[in-house]
């Protein structure tokens, strides 16, 4: 099954930068949605941007798709310590996730104090 | 409070030994699912399901068991037929017309 791959694995930026992940992926999709998991813990989803939408914004979270490319970007303003954990991204192809969502290996996020 | 409760948190278990994860919701989501998560690794799908009394295998079926009696609950056996089943297994749900997975906070289990 198609799998989308975050980049950068890893990294690790002072409190106060902003941080900047992407994902690709192979196939079209219906939507594309990022999660984060705090270590040992479930995930909680974060945003979902449908394919036909370019950007999308809540509070200090900014994704971007570009559908041309397979590409998503989340960026996080501000970066706050509470931030540290690992970001996913995940893709529908069904719509719904009726039939789940395929998720990348993550993007460990270290905000350094 | 709604959410997604599984149990155990940590288990461990015998090699041979079949052993049974529960998850349990009361957000009234129609669809729910098993997924793996290895270290320093993505999600795998295990197991799904829409409705009650159906269920879809995912990209790793092999070695697992589930059942969907109730809305509420799906369950995953984990077989002594799963060759590496120590793993971190996570339960979610949703409604299906909207796609955002709610997560439990996983169970993980050992294999002595």
């Amino acid at each position: 099954s198609q799998q989308g791959e975050e980049d950068p694995q890893a990294l690790s930026i002072q409190e106060g930068e902003n941080a900047t992940m992407n994902c690709s992926y192979k196939t079209s999709i219906n939507n594309l949605q990022w999660y984060r998991q705090n270590s040992g813990r479930g995930l909680v989803h974060l945003i979902l941007i449908r394919s036909n939408e370019r950007e999308k914004h809540s509070g200090r979270l900014r994704v971007t798709l570009d559908t041309s490319k397979k590409s998503s970007s989340l960026l996080i303003t501000a970066s706050r310590a509470a931030d540290t954990a690992s970001y996913f991204c995940a893709t529908d192809l069904s719509g719904g996730g009726a039939d789940g969502l395929t998720f990348g290996k993550g993007t460990h996020l270290i905000i350094q104090p | 409070d709604g959410g997604i409760t599984q149990s155990p948190k940590y288990l461990f278990r015998k090699e041979g030994q079949n052993v049974t994860l529960s998850c349990e919701q009361n957000l009234n989501h129609d669809a729910m699912y098993w997924y793996r998560q290895d270290p320093g690794q993505g999600l795998r799908l295990i197991y799904y399901s829409q409705i009650v009394n159906d269920f879809q295998k995912g990209d790793i079926a092999e070695g697992y068991s589930v059942s969907r009696e109730k809305k509420e609950s799906f369950p995953l056996t984990v077989t002594s037929a799963q060759k590496n089943p120590t793993a971190f297994y996570l339960c979610a749900s949703t409604f299906t017309y909207t796609g955002e997975l709610f997560f439990g906070e996983g169970s993980r289990l050992t294999v002595l």
